[in-house]
């Protein structure tokens, strides 16, 4: 297993424009976080998931994002009407609750700009 | 609500000089503290962590100790190399497995 891996890196969207990106976690771990970051800040909380069960959404996660991970693996998170606001580094990351190592582990992170 | 506040950058520093980056927290009863590291073109990296007062986390010979007199977890390394470039999170969490709320990041810079 390599880690968290999303996709796609880079995404460039016209105002307006739906964009979905995807969160492949490490394979034993059963929660997926939502972080996003803009230039010169850290990672924000957005939303996790334990199994496929979203527990916490944050109040920064508008009408117009939802996030799924339909059978506790993989996780998409989709931005509807995009805004130039939503210009960020969306980043995910996965723990395994319960286990000997608990700390988070990060994936390199969506780039998003919208034009 | 719970915070964390990082010293500003970017910091320049030569080869072998000492590192300190201040961090210092607000948060009720007893979080989880925690450094993590993004280098260029990297996603973050956990570098060291602390789970409960006057505990010592170390890694890559930085360290940092949890002081909830001051409320800080500043971060440390004798002698820094032009590898050690990248930029530092201070992160905590409440509870055992929380949701991380960072601070803004601080830039460091290693010359030859």
């Amino acid at each position: 297993d390599t880690g968290v891996s999303q996709d796609p890196r880079h995404k460039i969207t016209k105002r307006g424009q739906n964009v979905t990106f995807r969160c492949d976690p490490i394979s034993e771990h059963n929660r997926l976080y939502w972080y996003r970051q803009t230039l010169g800040q850290g990672p924000e909380f957005l939303t996790y998931f334990q199994n496929e069960a979203q527990l916490e959404k944050s109040r920064l996660l508008s009408d117009r994002f939802s996030a799924e991970r339909p059978k506790g693996s993989f996780s998409t998170l989709e931005i509807q009407r995009t805004e130039q606001g939503d210009s960020a580094m969306y980043l995910c990351a996965s723990s395994l609750v319960g286990g000997v190592r608990t700390e988070a582990f990060f994936g390199q992170g969506t780039r998003l700009t919208v034009v | 609500g719970d915070s964390v506040t990082q010293m500003e950058g970017p910091v320049t520093l030569s080869e072998e000089a000492f590192l300190t980056i201040n961090c210092t927290y607000t948060a009720t009863g007893y979080p989880s503290l925690f450094w993590y590291v993004q280098y260029p073109g990297e996603g973050l990296q956990l570098l060291l962590k602390a789970t409960k007062a006057d505990d010592k986390g170390s890694n890559k010979g930085f360290e940092a100790t949890y002081r909830k007199e001051t409320t800080s977890f500043h971060l440390e390394k004798g002698s820094v190399q032009v590898s050690d470039s990248a930029v530092y999170f201070c992160a905590l969490i409440k509870g055992s497995q929380g949701n991380l709320i960072f601070g803004k990041g601080t830039k460091l810079s290693v010359k030859p």
